[in-house]
């Protein structure tokens, strides 16, 4: 049962065009979510993340867009560069009812793939 | 600042031997986790802790054991290696705070069993 899924496992963009990564969740309960960059031998990168009482944060060439009736948010990146091409993967947690711990569940990832 | 720390970066091992992944992080963070990336997947949670001497177990946990004896360091112990335990590890950690924070991952260990 996976509750976090990225339909696309890769994605080719032109530079300097917008990309935009998708991600859908089935857990009700998920109210923090968040997307990380990772690049071949390393470790992921926290990128940026959203509150489920917001519905967009924006980071400079970053925004990421969460729509809580669909279950459903996105990454958008513009305009996208070269170094932009790694795989991105979204993560979601509950936060628990007792200050504890973030138990994220990690998407599968997307590949993007950003072409000169 | 060198944030998360794991070592060794690269390890094969027998089955049936045993070894342990070390993780430390020098941000003083309370919590600390352990994660593992199979190929095409996202990562999974196996043991995380809120702080010294107390760990629980998330997704993943069997096959694997960890302790938490300072704020530093977390290592995750593989005690009869197993082909299905062959994976990238990758340990993270985040402060304390009233609101959610990010985990700051290290580079992982890459782990092969034959």
């Amino acid at each position: 049962d996976q509750q976090v899924k990225q339909n696309s496992p890769s994605l080719s963009v032109q530079e300097g065009r917008i990309s935009i990564l998708n991600c859908d969740y089935t857990n009700s309960m998920f109210d923090y979510f968040l997307w990380y960059k990772k690049y071949p031998a390393e470790g992921p990168t926290f990128l940026i993340s959203i509150s489920s009482i917001k519905d967009k944060n924006e980071d400079g060439r970053f925004t990421v867009f969460l729509n809580k009736s669909a279950k459903h948010l996105s990454l958008h990146i513009v305009p996208s560069q070269p170094g932009d091409s790694a795989v991105y993967f979204c993560a979601a947690s509950a936060t628990p009812l007792i200050q504890g711990a973030q138990k994220l569940v990690f998407g599968q990832g997307t590949r993007l793939t950003i072409n000169p | 600042n060198a944030g998360v720390t794991q070592t060794p970066k690269f390890r094969i091992l027998k089955i049936g031997q045993s070894m342990t992944l070390q993780c430390a992080q020098d941000m003083n963070h309370n919590y600390m986790y352990w994660y593992r990336q199979d190929p095409g997947m996202g990562l999974k949670l196996i043991y995380y802790s809120v702080g010294a001497g107390i760990t629980d177990k998330g997704e993943v946990p069997n096959g694997y054991n960890v302790s938490r004896s300072t704020t530093e360091d977390f290592p995750l112990r593989l005690e009869l290696a197993a082909p299905s335990q062959t994976s990238v590890y990758f340990c993270a950690s985040s402060p304390y705070r009233a609101q959610n924070q990010p985990q700051h991952f290290g580079d992982g260990t890459r782990l092969s069993i034959l």
